[in-house]
């Protein structure tokens, strides 16, 4: 079966300092993947997508950036963070070429961003 | 124009009552569509998808796709208050956009 990996769970960071997400997925070959941020009583803003390796397409224009060194690895980091991204992050995986099936969202990072 | 649009409420509905969530989106081309569920400090859920034109049901949730008018909705009866929840319209164009959510509050 698969199954979907992001950490840490929280994390509280100063403000300048950098950030790094991982995100892993297991049991699927080719997937999408997804990063997207959430505010706090806010919906999901997709951040970056990608349909494969090294294949990144930038939704939003900020001071993060994302990454897929390997075919199951996704990674959204920022090299100084600002107060405005503190936010709940969540790494998500569907299926290739195929859009009628869900997306599959991992337990997501609270970041805070003192 | 965003391109997922919810009324972010919040919904308060009785216990046992209908609760009818509405979805508009603004990508003609848009082919499937989705409703997730999230309770607060967890990662969304789903509830069901849809693709075609119409009504489809799946136990005390229905879900209705209109594409000419460009709207989707989800209906939840004999609503519980364990469905006290946000709950989330997704729209797959390519890449996958979600709404603002709403708020559903069923009261005892």
């Amino acid at each position: 079966s698969q199954t979907i990996h992001q950490w840490p769970a929280t994390l509280v960071q100063p403000v300048g300092s950098p950030l790094s997400l991982e995100c892993t997925v297991e049991g699927t070959s080719n997937p999408n993947l997804y990063w997207y941020r959430q505010a706090a009583g806010r919906g999901l803003q997709l951040l970056f997508y990608s349909v494969g390796i090294g294949q990144i397409s930038s939704e939003v224009p900020q001071n993060l950036s994302a990454s897929r060194p390997q075919d199951r690895q996704f990674i959204l980091s920022s090299k100084k963070l600002l107060l405005s991204d503190s936010g709940f992050y969540l790494c998500a995986w569907s299926p290739l070429g195929t859009p009628n099936t869900e997306a599959f969202f991992g337990q997501g990072t609270r970041l805070t961003v003192v | 124009q965003k391109e997922v649009e919810q009324n972010s409420g919040p919904l308060s509905v009785p216990e046992g009552a209908i609760a009818s969530l509405n979805c508009t989106y603004s990508d003609r081309g848009s082919q499937s569509f989705f409703w997730y569920r999230q309770y607060s400090g967890k990662s969304p859920e789903l509830i069901m998808f849809i693709y075609s034109n119409g009504d489809k049901e799946d136990g005390r949730f229905t879900a209705q796709l209109n594409k000419a008018s460009q709207y989707v909705s989800l209906l939840i009866r004999d609503s519980q208050p364990s469905d006290s929840a946000t709950y989330l319209c997704a729209v797959y164009t390519g890449k996958l956009i979600f709404g603002q959510g709403t708020t559903l509050q069923v009261k005892p």
